[in-house]
C-alpha cells in the first residue's frame, strides 16, 4: 500500500534552531503538499509544488520558512529560526492527475513539532 | 466567515447508529469534495472522493453533495467504536488543487 513518508516523526528543540522536516511523496505522485495543524487554525496549507516547481506558498511565513523539492522523491520544509509559536503538527500531503481526472491528495502521518 | 463551515462536536452515538456529518461552504467554484477521517496521532485518511452534485457509496459510508444548497454529508451506517475519530471535509477548484478544510467532527461511538 503506497504512502506517504514524513520524517521526523516528532521533534521537541529550543527556539532559533533550525529543524528541517522532510517527506517521500508516493511513487508517481508530481503534486507535493505540505499543510500545518493546530488546535486553533485546523490545517492550513502552507505551500504546494508541481513537478518539484513552487506554485503557491502565500500561505507560508516568508521569513522564515522555506520549501524546496530537490528531487522527485524529496521534499523539504524549513524552519530559521524557529519560534514557539511555530510548534504545531506539520503534514505533507502527495497527489496526481491521471487522464481525464485527478486523484486525490493522500496525507503522511506528520511530524509533531514543539519549539521550547 | 470561513469558507467551509463544520461543527466540532463531539458527536457521542451508541453502536449501530447511523451518523450524519455535515458541512457548509460559501465558494460555489468548489468542484471536489472529500472526507478524511482523521485518528489520534495520525495523518487524515481519504475515505470519500467526489466531483459535482451527487451521491457516492462504498461499504457502510454515504457521500452526498448538493451544490444548490452548498451542503455536504457523510452518513455512516452500523457504526463501530472504530469509527471513533475526527472527520475532516475538504473541497477544491480541482482535486489536483489546495484542499480548503473544516475543522473537523470528533466522533465518538461507545459500545
Amino acid at each position: 500500500d503506497a504512502r506517504v513518508t514524513q520524517t521526523p516523526r516528532h521533534k521537541v528543540t529550543e527556539m532559533g534552531q533550525e529543524v528541517t522536516m522532510r517527506c517521500q511523496p508516493i511513487l508517481g505522485h508530481n503534486t507535493v503538499f505540505w499543510y500545518r495543524q493546530t488546535m486553533m487554525q485546523g490545517l492550513e496549507l502552507l505551500a504546494y509544488f508541481r513537478n518539484r516547481a513552487p506554485l503557491d506558498d502565500s500561505g507560508m511565513p516568508k521569513d522564515r520558512f522555506s520549501a524546496e523539492m530537490p528531487d522527485a522523491t524529496l521534499a523539504t520544509l524549513k524552519i530559521q529560526p524557529s519560534e514557539p509559536r511555530d510548534s504545531a503538527v506539520y503534514f505533507c500531503a502527495s497527489g496526481a492527475r491521471t487522464g481525464p481526472g485527478d486523484q486525490p491528495q493522500h496525507f503522511g502521518d506528520g511530524t509533531r513539532l514543539s519549539i521550547l | 466567515q470561513k469558507e467551509v463551515e463544520q461543527d466540532p462536536g463531539p458527536l457521542s452515538v451508541p453502536e449501530g447508529a447511523i451518523v450524519s456529518l455535515n458541512c457548509t461552504y460559501s465558494n460555489s467554484a468548489f468542484q471536489y469534495f472529500m472526507w478524511y477521517r482523521q485518528y489520534s496521532r495520525k495523518g487524515p485518511e481519504l475515505l470519500m472522493y467526489t466531483y459535482s452534485s451527487g451521491n457516492k457509496e462504498d461499504g457502510r459510508f454515504t457521500a452526498q453533495v448538493d451544490k444548490s444548497s452548498k451542503y455536504i454529508s457523510l452518513f455512516i451506517r452500523d457504526s463501530q467504536p472504530s469509527d471513533s475519530a475526527t472527520y475532516l471535509c475538504a473541497m477544491s477548484l480541482g482535486g489536483y488543487n489546495k484542499l480548503i478544510f473544516g475543522a473537523g467532527t470528533r466522533l465518538a461511538v461507545h459500545p
